[in-house]
């Protein structure tokens, strides 16, 4: 199976900040790379699929970039309703999910 | 609107069995390949399984396989997964997720239903 590795694990930073994570596969996946948003008990949310396209309704705040092994999802400017943990996801093969970042507002 | 409806959790004794269902409405169900993804207490996302549209082909997460078979009723408009030999590991909630398109990138997501293996 594609490992895939998310760092930081956490991070805090303040409301208008500009926000990366970054997500890492142990292999190549080319661009399926996903990208997904859980509020405390809540549902996840798709927000970015195939590495840079944003899902419905998502705000032009989040964007992604990458390809092969490292991604990253970025927040342009970090409103209080984005305080949740993201999750990559890998839909080359069999899926996996890096293990999440929580996004917490100073 | 997608809506995806999950039932049939609950607590269950260590080696025991479990069936879970979802519902699906508001979308071609037959079109789509859908998938469960678990979430343990305080945990992150792993993806357990999923099915294709039609042709019955399934996939399994190495931690199942052998335990537990999706399957699916074009007709009823609904998936399943039955779990067998249940162990605490597989506490969880579980949500059943439709793919977008024929991706495995999970665009809809039901409420979720716990699982809790526990004598």
């Amino acid at each position: 199976d594609i490992q895939m590795t998310q760092s930081p694990s956490s991070l805090s930073a303040s409301i208008g900040d500009r926000v990366t994570i970054t997500c890492r596969a142990s292999q190549s996946i080319r661009i399926y790379l996903n990208w997904y948003q859980q509020k405390p008990g809540k549902v996840p949310n798709l927000l970015i699929y195939n590495t840079s396209s944003l899902q419905g309704e998502v705000p032009s705040r989040f964007s992604g970039s990458g390809s092969g092994t490292e991604f990253t999802l970025t927040i342009s400017s970090l409103q209080p309703e984005d305080s949740a943990t993201y999750y990559c996801q890998q839909s080359y093969s069999t899926p996996t999910f890096g293990q999440g970042t929580r996004v917490e507002i100073k | 609107e997608v809506q995806l409806l999950e039932s049939g959790g609950g607590l269950v004794q260590p080696g025991g069995s479990l069936r879970l269902s979802c519902a699906a409405s508001g979308f071609t169900f037959s079109n789509y390949p859908m998938s469960w993804v678990r979430q343990a207490p305080g945990k992150g996302l792993e993806w357990v399984s999923g099915i294709s549209r039609s042709d019955g082909t399934t996939f399994y997460a190495d931690s199942v396989k052998g335990r537990f078979t999706i399957s699916r009723d074009n007709f009823k408009n609904n998936l399943y997964m039955q779990m067998n030999s249940l162990s605490a590991g597989d506490t969880a909630v579980y949500y059943c997720a439709k793919w977008k398109g024929d991706q495995s990138i999970f665009d809809s997501w039901g409420q979720g239903i716990l699982v809790t293996v526990s004598s």
